[in-house]
């Protein structure tokens, strides 16, 4: 059971490129979501998914589009790169069950110069 | 987005005493959740401890407690008999239950440095 795995765990972008991050999940989980950290900040969220198929904006979605064509994948695309997304980048994934908490991946260095 | 506000940036505890960490928040609805994660200097965030909007009694998860004031809208953590592996960033946050998404509101986090 390897919980929320994230690919890759570091990249170096140049200013528009484009990449995708993928995060995979192995729970069986119906809600996943995105966040960025930024240093000095808490977790931002960036779009989340409440299900196989669905998605929608958080509260910093510019630059980014995300899509969930399976329920143990959550991708994270960024169509040009911009020095501001420079961030360190969570999945994130829920149970729908009684079970509160949102389980974390080990998180994406994204550096883009 | 519901606010979130913690407001010591770092803040050092001796091994085995105790330590609060502050937390207050900012909404409206009767109904959310509060949470605290941990996070080391590895990077990963770690899920600590859960308060319901409508529990009764306090959170407690082992050496962590959660100090709920729904009047005065604040949740603090208290971790007992600190250990050298507690130095971390902490961050509060929040979630409305009564939504369908559960997203999660967070802190800008508070710096704990366990000295021995």
């Amino acid at each position: 059971n390897a919980g929320v795995t994230q690919t890759p765990k570091f990249r170096v972008l140049k200013t528009g490129q484009s990449m995708t991050l993928l995060c995979a999940q192995d729970m069986n989980h119906e809600y996943m979501y995105w966040y960025r950290q930024d240093p000095g900040m808490g977790l931002r969220l960036i779009h989340y998914s409440v299900g196989e198929g669905t998605t929608a904006k958080g509260e910093v979605p510019d630059g980014y589009n995300v899509s969930r064509l399976k329920k143990q994948n959550f991708l994270l695309g960024l169509e040009s790169a911009a020095p501001s997304q420079t961030s360190v980048y969570f999945c994130a994934s829920k149970t729908s069950g009684r079970r509160n908490e949102q389980f974390f991946g080990p998180g994406t260095r994204l550096t883009v110069l | 987005a519901q606010k979130i506000t913690q407001t010591q940036p770092g803040m050092f505890v001796q091994e085995k005493e105790a330590v609060t960490l502050d937390c207050t928040y900012d909404t409206s609805d009767p109904s959310y959740g509060l949470f605290w994660y941990k996070q080391p200097s590895s990077g990963e965030m770690i899920f600590l401890i859960y308060q319901g909007s409508y529990d009764q009694q306090n959170a407690t998860e082992g050496r962590y407690s959660l100090n709920f004031q729904k009047a005065r809208k604040s949740a603090n953590l208290v971790i007992s008999a600190s250990q050298l592996g507690d130095s971390a960033m902490y961050f509060c946050a929040m979630t409305p239950p009564g939504s369908n998404d559960y997203k999660l509101s967070f802190g800008a986090g508070t710096t704990v440095t366990v000295r021995a």
